[in-house]
């Protein structure tokens, strides 16, 4: 199975403050999903990395894959409190992405 | 709305007990996926399903059942529930574009005392 390490597990920002949450996996990376959870209640979808060292944004959220590293990195710019959750990372063994793991998460609370 | 609708929200149950969770979806998708979380472990995939009567085992398949006889439902069922089954469970679907996302249902909690 494919082991996706998430880090930290937990983050406290004042906000305002930038934020970088990293995800490692065991083997070899073909796509990479970034969700955020709300507590006890469902995923949402943030954004998804392609092979080839792809770089994405939506709002104040950038995500990077470096597949050499089976690495991805989420970073949050000027955190308000509206970012705080659990931030998931998910991939598959494949690029059929129909077994599907997911990092144990990141909880991030933005103080006021 | 797109959505994906499971239910029952919340259910507290005894061992032993049947249990069928449901998961219905609007979007016309075709692969269709559950996942337990637990504190400490994450999300754990239980199984999937690339397409009505295609199933097939997740990480985490033991003590579960699944059905997909529609394209739109894809049921849970836990024959014989046991107090290591209290978790919360997500129903996930996708559609067919590669690398397209799940979409999430709100999520189950079960309980079994």
């Amino acid at each position: 199975s494919q082991e996706l390490e998430q880090s930290p597990q937990s983050l406290i920002v004042q906000e305002g403050k930038n934020l970088t949450i990293n995800c490692t996996s065991s083997k070899t990376l073909y796509g990479l999903y970034w969700y955020k959870q709300k507590y006890g209640e469902g995923l949402i979808f943030l954004m998804m990395l392609q092979k080839g060292g792809e770089e994405k944004s939506h709002e104040k959220i950038t995500a990077k894959l470096d597949e050499k590293k089976q690495q991805s990195s989420l970073h949050i710019t000027a955190s308000q409190p509206s970012h705080a959750g659990i931030y998931l990372c998910g991939a598959g063994p494949d690029d059929n992405f129909n077994k599907f793991y997911f990092g144990s998460g990141t909880k991030l609370n933005v103080k006021p | 709305e797109a959505q994906v609708t499971q239910n029952p929200r919340y259910l507290i149950t005894v061992t032993g007990k049947k249990l069928t969770v449901t998961c219905s979806q609007n979007m016309n998708h075709e692969y269709m996926s559950w996942y337990r979380q637990d504190p400490g472990l994450g999300l754990r995939q239980i199984y999937y399903s690339m397409n009505v009567e295609v199933t097939d085992k997740g990480d985490v398949p033991e003590g579960y059942k699944v059905s997909r006889k529609e394209k739109r439902n894809f049921p849970l069922i836990l024959e014989s529930p046991s107090p290591n089954q209290t978790s919360l469970y997500f129903c996930a679907s996708r559609g067919q574009g590669w690398g397209s996302p799940l979409h999430f249902g709100n999520g189950t909690r079960l309980t079994v005392t």
